[in-house]
């Protein structure tokens, strides 16, 4: 069993509109969450952290964790087509709190 | 403040020979990370450092792979011998501590022919 899992996409969606993204973990222990943006050819790039139930805000972008489901999500509002990237979900995992990566899931924002 | 350190960026060699990366963290993380990168799919976990003790490498080749971060700072992770599956972005993180906010280098990219 995966211990992050997101869904590949790609997710498309118009510019001007709310993407969302979901991931789920398997480790019922794990207690970080974090969104990293990666363009193409690049690096990952930390968006959001989150470690408490409920949402987090951070401009256009809102985190959601529900541990009770195992459940994380992104919401970017707006969206760009500079928000074109894939968005990878991380956790940590296992008694040794190692950081586990998502597949990741590819967004496309169309004008 | 500095980013994570990376070099080379870029490395072509020839299956069955060796290559080494090397890493400099932020100043004063503890947690240092190795990641593999295949096209397509997402961060794979090789190796975490806690200063420099060893806190996973389960997912790491062990017959061909070794890392070392000497005095819990700078890090090198070798391959030998290379095989043309090894051929990915190698990408170095660090964080403050455990389950904190990590911070990766620009990558490796490495091509085995």
């Amino acid at each position: 069993q995966k211990e992050v899992e997101q869904n590949s996409g790609p997710l498309s969606v118009p510019e001007g509109a709310i993407a969302s993204l979901n991931c789920t973990y398997s480790d019922r222990v794990s207690q970080s969450f974090f969104w990293y943006r990666q363009y193409s050819g690049k690096s990952p790039e930390l968006i959001m952290s989150i470690y408490s139930n409920g949402d987090k805000e951070d401009g256009r972008f809102t985190a959601q964790l529900n541990k009770a489901s195992q459940y994380v999500s992104l919401l970017i509002r707006d969206s760009q087509p500079s928000d074109s990237a894939t968005y990878l979900c991380a956790a940590d995992s296992g008694g040794y709190n190692k950081l586990i990566f998502g597949a990741g899931t590819r967004l496309a924002v169309h004008p | 403040e500095a980013g994570v350190a990376q070099s080379p960026r870029y490395k072509i060699i020839e299956k069955r020979q060796s290559v080494a990366f090397w890493c400099n963290p932020i100043s004063g993380h503890a947690t240092l990370y190795w990641y593999q990168q295949i096209l397509g799919q997402g961060p794979k976990l090789l190796i975490q450092f806690q200063n420099n003790g060893v806190v996973d490498d389960s997912q790491l080749p062990k017959d061909r792979f070794s890392a070392e971060r000497l005095k819990g700072v700078d890090s090198t992770l070798k391959i030998q011998p290379a095989k043309l599956e090894d051929s990915a972005v190698y990408l170095c993180a660090s964080s403050l501590r455990l389950s904190t906010e990590a911070f990766f280098g620009q990558g490796t990219r490495l091509t085995v022919v």
